[in-house]
């Protein structure tokens, strides 16, 4: 059916818990991609996968980590929230760097 | 400075006119991508423009590798159309396409 799924869709977290935010897609995309979004800034690219367990930091890896396990499945692990964390990330998928398909988002506020 | 610059910022325009965005990029070009985002949504690739002029319904891409440009141009606009168009450019076939900030369109009736 060609989508991106994210879950969860809206989080509140104080500083310091630990958030995973987890992704799916059901086109066999070997390429995912980890963005945050924010205000006057635009998409930056946090981590993207290549295929399973292999995975590359992007522009602003630091605080975060990622796990690629499945081909299907990409997770974005924030180990102790900060507050300048609080964004929208959006997880996309590709194949070879083609067109990218992005799910509906993460909406994190770290308090 | 900047890989990837859109223009303008933001454009207002009464339904029924066109409309011409633009993105220059300073870097090398493996591929070039349009997408469009809603308010708080996600975005929609429209084109996957590594070269040339693509067409599909009322849009236009053109990516000329040389001047290092790409535009997107919207005809007879529809108030449906507002939102902002991003543009996205892969240099060098890693994969890890890098953003502009956007073009933020309005269009009323």
């Amino acid at each position: 059916d060609m989508k991106v799924t994210q879950m969860p869709r809206y989080l509140i977290k104080r500083m310091g818990e630990n958030v995973l935010l987890e992704c799916g897609q059901d086109m066999s995309h070997e390429t995912m991609y980890w963005y945050r979004q924010d205000p006057g800034l635009g998409l930056q690219l946090i981590y993207i996968s290549y295929d399973v367990d292999s995975n590359s930091e992007g522009d602003i890896p630091k605080g975060y980590r990622v796990s690629r396990k499945k081909r299907e499945h990409f997770s974005l692990i924030l180990d102790s929230a900060k507050t300048n964390q609080t964004s929208v990330y959006f997880c996309a998928s590709s194949l070879q760097g083609n067109t990218l398909y992005f799910g509906e988002g993460s909406r994190l506020i770290v308090v | 400075g900047q890989q990837v610059q859109q223009s303008p910022a933001s454009l207002v325009l009464q339904e029924g006119e066109n409309a011409e965005l633009q993105c220059n990029f300073s870097t090398s070009l493996n591929s070039m991508q349009w997408f469009y985002q809603r308010p708080g949504g996600s975005l929609v690739s429209l084109f996957y423009n590594p070269s040339g002029t693509k067409h599909s319904g009322r849009l236009t891409s053109t990516t000329v590798i040389k001047e290092r440009r790409s535009s997107l141009h919207i005809s007879s606009s529809q108030t449906t159309d507002s939102g902002t168009y991003l543009c996205a450019l892969e240099p060098g076939g890693s994969a890890k396409l890098i953003f502009g900030e956007g073009t933020k369109l309005t269009v009323s009736s």
